[in-house]
Order: C-alpha cells, then sequence, then structure tokens
C-alpha cells in the first residue's frame, strides 16, 4: 500500500523567512513519481515538481527548492524568503503507476504574515 | 490554453437527490480523474477515464458513478446524496496513462465543483 504523511498540519511564519514542508512516503516499489501542489483558497490545485524515482537531484526553482531523499523516504519542499502570496495548503502526493492515481498526503497549511 | 474546466462552481443540493458533475480536459488529455476532497478527509480518489473506459476506482460505493464520453469530456454522479458527500469535487486530467504502468505524465486540475448536501 502506498502512503504520504505531512505531519506539519499548519505552520506559520513571518515574511521573508524561510520555511521547510515535510514530506515522508510509503512504497514498496521501485519506481514512482513524487508531487508536490499547492491549493489556494480558490480551491485549485497547482502543480510545482514532479521526480521520479530515479532522479535524487535536488531542484531550485527561483525561491522553491525540493529536498529528495530515498534513504529516509522523504521529499521535502523549501521555501526560501517567504512572501505573502505563498500562504496556501501544500499537498504532497505519490503515484506508483500501477493503479495511475494519486495518493496525497493531508496537507500543510502555509500562513505566511506580515 | 484553455486548462481543465468543470462546472458548476458550486451546487446545492438536497439529501436523496442526484448530483452530475461535468469536467472537461485540456485539449489532448485522454485520461480524467476525479477526486474528492472532504473536510477532514483529504484528497481521496474516486475515478479514473481513459478512452471512454473506466480504469480504476477508489473506495467510494456504487451511488459515485461517471463516464467520459468521445471528446474525453467527462461526468461524475453521485446518487442517493448523504450529507457526507458534501466536499469539493475535482478534476484532472492527463495525457494518456495505461493500466499497470508507472504515470510520467503530470496531472492537471481544475478549481473543483463545491457540492453542498443540505
Amino acid at each position: 500500500a502506498q502512503k504520504v504523511t505531512q505531519a506539519q498540519t499548519e505552520i506559520s511564519v513571518v515574511e521573508k523567512e524561510d520555511v521547510t514542508l515535510d514530506c515522508v512516503y510509503e512504497t514498496r516499489d521501485t519506481t514512482y513519481y513524487l508531487f508536490w501542489y499547492k491549493q489556494p483558497p480558490s480551491g485549485e490545485l497547482v502543480f510545482l515538481i514532479r521526480r521520479n524515482s530515479f532522479d535524487e537531484q535536488n531542484e531550485i526553482s527561483g525561491r522553491y527548492s525540493w529536498n529528495f531523499q530515498k534513504s529516509t523516504s522523504s521529499f521535502n519542499f523549501t521555501i526560501t524568503a517567504s512572501q505573502v502570496v505563498d500562504s496556501a495548503v501544500y499537498f504532497c502526493a505519490l503515484n506508483t503507476g500501477t493503479a495511475s492515481k494519486l495518493t496525497f498526503g493531508t496537507g500543510t497549511r502555509l500562513q505566511v504574515t506580515l | 490554453e484553455a486548462g481543465v474546466t468543470q462546472s458548476p462552481t458550486h451546487l446545492i443540493k438536497t439529501r436523496g437527490q442526484q448530483a452530475t458533475l461535468r469536467c472537461s480536459p485540456i485539449s489532448g488529455h485522454t485520461s480524467v480523474y476525479w477526486y474528492q476532497q472532504a473536510l477532514g478527509l483529504g484528497l481521496q480518489f474516486l475515478l479514473w477515464y481513459d478512452e471512454g473506459e473506466e480504469r480504476n476506482r477508489g473506495n467510494f460505493p456504487p451511488r459515485f458513478s461517471g463516464r467520459q464520453f468521445p471528446n474525453y469530456s467527462s461526468e461524475l454522479n453521485v446518487n442517493a446524496l448523504e450529507l457526507e458527500d458534501s466536499a469539493l469535487y475535482l478534476c484532472a486530467s492527463s495525457l494518456r496513462n495505461y493500466p499497470g504502468r508507472i504515470s510520467y505524465y503530470g496531472y492537471t486540475f481544475g478549481s473543483g465543483t463545491r457540492l453542498t448536501v443540505v
């Protein structure tokens, strides 16, 4: 069975602080994809990143960076110099391909204040 | 390019009624997925359609059903509505995925239909 755990239910930071959102996954498959999505108040899930299980390189995109470590089954997401517009619920998700469905974590609500 | 569009945006129904939700995928996408986001339950996979066929189904009762049309748009029908069916229903589309094969393609989500059952 697949499982995604986002232990942080809610995080509050002041603008310009760095913040890391944790994601731990479980799967017995050797081939899988991991995703991060952002859900603003409008409800739409906005795709942020996809990473396959064979690529452990960390990735940076502007203020966003991702740290994928298979040894600890973690795929953490860091926002550098957070901004108020980053306030949203962030979901980590896992796809192992056999059923072509995404297994989501419970999400982390990030609140960035001035 | 138009994204995934869902209609209606909001829907209010009475317990016992039927609800029909609609989804239009991105042009060229043949796979459509439905997810339920209920308060306190997170995002739960409902259904996957590709090429007009139901490919996979989540752990939901049979009163949740749907179909995919030749133009790849999709409908989700919920019969005999219960209060706990109140949720945001999200549709996603992707290029074709195959059962049993790793899903390489990403998923693009719509803004959802908020269903309220009173």
